[in-house]
């Protein structure tokens, strides 16, 4: 089946900070990718979609300028956290859909951050 | 914004036992899906109905659809410690190319061996 993968799995960064996570679609296209945040014993809430060659669209109440996003090629898009505070610390999850498919959506599995 | 509600938000059974989860939606969908996630860990991909279908099957798991009362329902049967997890139901949307899955708040299982 197809493959996200996320980098890093894990990282720990100190307050003040930037993050960059990658979500790279292994096998397959995908014009858009989403990214979600999940705290503790909670849901995943949708942040952004990522759209190839074009700005990101953000969820009500998530800053754009705080969380950065680059769509450059149709297999990678990365995600930024700028001036990384504790309340920052979160499980993000990209996904991606293959182009032109309508149903499938494909997860990579997560990258845990620790702000200090 | 979150679309679904599952319940119960936790739910405690002996291996063997079966477990119900609901999930309550509130808009037009084209799709429901089903996930699980083990503690701190990614998302795996249960089972997929679609809005046309009404029931489906997957080894043990048995998923409900009911498009009128806008809720779906997740069956394991003759749990496993090992089915111990957060269940979470999704949406997808019509003409769902570029719109995300909308994800319920989930349910906590724990399976008692």
């Amino acid at each position: 089946g197809a493959v996200v993968s996320q980098h890093p799995s894990r990282v720990i960064c100190k307050s003040g900070t930037s993050v960059k996570i990658e979500c790279r679609s292994l096998d397959f296209q995908a014009t858009t990718m989403f990214w979600y945040r999940q705290f503790p014993k909670k849901s995943l809430m949708l942040m952004a979609t990522s759209n190839e060659g074009s700005k990101a669209t953000y969820e009500q109440g998530v800053e754009k300028d705080k969380f950065l996003i680059n769509h450059a090629s149709l297999t990678l898009s990365t995600l930024t956290v700028t001036s990384a505070h504790p309340e920052d610390s979160s499980f993000y999850i990209c996904s991606s859909r293959p182009s032109g498919t309508q149903e499938t959506q494909y997860f990579g599995p997560g990258t845990r951050l620790l702000v200090l | 914004s979150q679309q679904g509600e599952e319940d119960p938000q936790a739910l405690s059974i002996q291996e063997g036992e079966n477990a119900t989860m609901n999930c309550s939606y509130k808009t037009s969908i084209n799709n429901l899906q089903w996930y699980r996630q083990n503690s701190g860990r990614g998302l795996v991909h249960l089972i997929l109905i679609r809005s046309n279908e009404r029931e489906k099957h997957s080894g043990r798991l048995r998923v409900t659809l009911d498009t009128s009362k806008k809720s779906s329902s997740l069956l394991i049967t003759a749990s496993r410690a090992a089915d111990t997890a957060s269940y979470f139901c999704a949406t997808g949307m019509p003409n769902s190319g570029n719109t995300p899955l909308v994800f319920g708040k989930g349910t906590r299982l724990s399976v008692i061996a």
